[in-house]
Order: C-alpha cells, then sequence, then structure tokens
C-alpha cells in the first residue's frame, strides 16, 4: 500500500495550463480505470473533480481533464484562475477493496 | 443534497480509545459502501478502511489492521470507526466518504483526533 507519488508542488499564470502526474504501479493505476482526483482547499473536505480517469462530476468546469497511460495518471487544468489554487490529490482502486492516495501536489497560481 | 456529518472526535492519550460517527443523509445509505479517510496535520490524505452495504466485505490500510474497527448500522444511516491502542501518529482529521462503484465521491467535514499525553 504505497502511496502514488506526485510532484509536490507546479504553478502557472492564470490562462495558463498545468499538468499533475501520478505514478502508481501495474497493482494500481495500470491496473485500472478507477483514477480519481480530489481539489482541496485549506480547512476544506477533498472535492471530487474527475473520476473514472477521465470523466467530470457535474458542477466542475471543462477546464479541468484526465488522462492516463501505463502506471502514470495526469490531472491537466487548462485557462488556470486564481480559485484553481489548492492541493490536489489522485487517488487509484488497489485491488482487495482497498484505495491508495497520491502525495498530494500544491498548485500556485502565480 | 448528500450529507455527511462526522463526530466524536478529540483528544486522548496514547494506547487509549476512540469512537467516530458519520450521520449520513440525503441519499439512500444501504445502497453505498463507505470509507474512512484521514489527513495528518500538514499531509496529504491517506485511506483508512472500507465496509460494503452489508458489512459482508471489509478492508483495512495495514496501518490500521488490528486497532481500528468499521461498522455500520443501516437502520440509522451511520458509519462508525472503533479506534483502539491509538498511537500519536493516529493523529490527524478523519473524513467519511461515500463510496460508488468508481469513486469516493462525497465527503464529510472532518473530525480531528488528537493523539497526546
Amino acid at each position: 500500500q504505497s502511496a502514488l507519488t506526485q510532484p509536490r508542488s507546479v504553478s502557472g499564470s492564470p490562462g495558463q495550463s498545468v499538468t499533475i502526474s501520478c505514478t502508481g504501479t501495474s497493482s494500481d493505476v495500470g491496473s485500472y480505470k478507477l483514477v480519481s482526483w480530489y481539489q482541496q482547499h485549506p480547512g476544506r473536505a477533498p472535492r471530487l473533480m474527475i473520476f473514472d480517469v477521465s470523466a467530470r462530476p457535474s458542477g466542475v468546469p471543462d477546464r479541468f481533464s484526465g488522462s492516463k497511460s501505463g502506471n502514470t495518471a495526469s490531472l491537466t487544468i487548462s485557462g488556470l484562475q486564481a480559485e484553481d489554487e489548492a492541493d490536489y490529490y489522485c487517488c487509484s482502486y488497489a485491488g482487495s477493496y482497498n484505495w491508495v492516495f497520491g502525495g498530494g501536489t500544491k498548485l500556485t497560481v502565480l | 443534497e448528500v450529507q455527511l456529518v462526522e463526530s466524536g472526535g478529540g483528544l486522548v492519550k496514547p494506547g487509549g480509545s476512540l469512537r467516530l460517527s458519520c450521520a449520513a443523509s440525503g441519499f439512500t445509505f444501504t445502497d453505498y459502501s463507505m470509507d474512512w479517510v484521514r489527513q495528518a496535520p500538514g499531509k496529504g490524505l491517506e485511506w483508512v478502511a472500507s465496509i460494503s452495504t452489508s458489512s459482508t466485505l471489509i478492508s483495512y490500510a495495514d496501518s490500521v489492521k488490528g486497532r481500528f474497527t468499521i461498522s455500520r448500522d443501516n437502520a440509522r444511516d451511520s458509519l462508525y470507526l472503533q479506534m483502539n491502542s491509538l498511537r500519536t501518529d493516529d493523529t490527524a482529521v478523519y473524513y467519511c466518504a461515500r463510496e460508488t462503484a468508481v469513486t469516493l465521491d462525497s465527503w464529510g467535514q472532518g473530525t480531528l483526533v488528537a493523539v497526546s499525553s
């Protein structure tokens, strides 16, 4: 049950695009389409932004998109806005009714 | 509207016990598996435990196996986490989350557990 690997921080200017990677193994990210991404503002609960690798819940802007290749999933945020500044966590199903999270990435909007 | 409200957190000494509760509303509780996820201060999210709709399938993170017990009462639309033999590294905000077939889609606001002498 090792955590998925994410960069500790990324940054971008308003209007730009940023991509956050999430690297797992063939036992989690590589084996299942069940990758999700969460946004968390300080002091708040996580909010689901992407599920099933690339699906968006209702209410999530289409500026947020997800993808996966092999053992690595990615979250891309286009047209960066100030309110996108937050921590982002990936999560993957890991088999045997277990879930595993990434260590989190702090997004700074410059 | 889906609502998950955790309670039961507090300050406890190492080796002590605590029972967390999560009250669910706004959806058919018996249709969903439920999970606990925690977040240590300044740290990332860590999945803790999962329980299926009828409590037949239960799983735990290695870090809490043998010390924590997840349970649910479908008649009361409630989820529980019994935490025994608490350690200082169990200090965290504990969230309950609704599990769909593909993700943990709704989360409560969390309850803080502090383990300290």
